[in-house]
């Protein structure tokens, strides 16, 4: 079992749907989460980080953590096909010292 | 700098030769990582310095693999005797005390 997992899609929603990614992760230690996006060809750059259970509110984004059930989501309201890109979740934690260990990615695309 | 730099950003290497990936990160951030990503797949974590001190070095494949940062901010990844399997983007990202990591464009790496 990858100590990260997500789905690798593509999960494809039509403009201005709400998209929905999920991440489940391993380590029970785990303490910090991040989204992080990627557009083809480009570097991940962070979108948002959890680390207390519950939601947490960014503009069009919202993340989702529930530590008992290892689960934490991304949703994107709104969407828009700029937001077509691959999602990462991240999760950092005790067990892993400074490491950020990644999820394989989930490839959003956004119909217009 | 404004931003993490990361040079060359493509180099194509023939089996057997030695290359050198350098990481320049912003200016003042302590923690500098290294992550190695295949295509379609999440980054995957090689090293972590803090300064000059390497910490963790537990995610180098092989003992072909080589990072420094003598004075703790440039950082070089060194690879001898290149295979065909290290063909990949290498990824390099520093980080500040809020726990984000800024990346780099990345060194694509392609072993002929």
């Amino acid at each position: 079992q990858k100590e990260v997992e997500q789905n690798s899609g593509p999960l494809s929603v039509p403009e201005g749907a709400i998209a929905s990614l999920n991440c489940t992760y391993s380590d029970r230690g785990s303490q910090s989460f991040f989204w992080y996006r990627q557009y083809s060809g480009k570097s991940p750059e962070l979108i948002m980080f959890i680390y207390s259970n519950g939601d947490k509110e960014d503009g069009r984004f919202t993340a989702q953590l529930n530590k008992a059930s290892q689960y934490v989501s991304l949703l994107i309201r709104d969407s828009q096909p700029s937001d077509s890109a691959t999602y990462l979740c991240a999760v950092n934690g005790a067990n892993y010292g400074q490491n950020f260990v990644f999820g394989p990615g989930t490839r959003l695309s956004v119909l217009p | 700098g404004a931003g993490v730099s990361q040079s060359p950003r493509y180099k194509v290497a023939k089996r057997g030769q030695d290359v050198a990936l350098r990481c320049d990160p912003i200016s003042g951030h302590v923690s500098l990582f290294w992550y190695q990503q295949a295509l379609g797949q999440g980054p995957e974590f090689l090293t972590y310095f803090q300064n000059e001190a390497q910490l963790d070095k537990s995610g180098l494949p092989s003992d072909r693999f080589f990072a420094e940062r003598p004075e703790g901010s440039v950082s070089t990844l060194k690879i001898q005797r290149t295979q065909q399997e290290d063909s990949a983007v290498y990824l390099c990202a520093s980080s500040s005390h809020t726990g984000e990591l800024f990346f780099g464009e990345g060194s694509r790496l392609t072993v002929l």
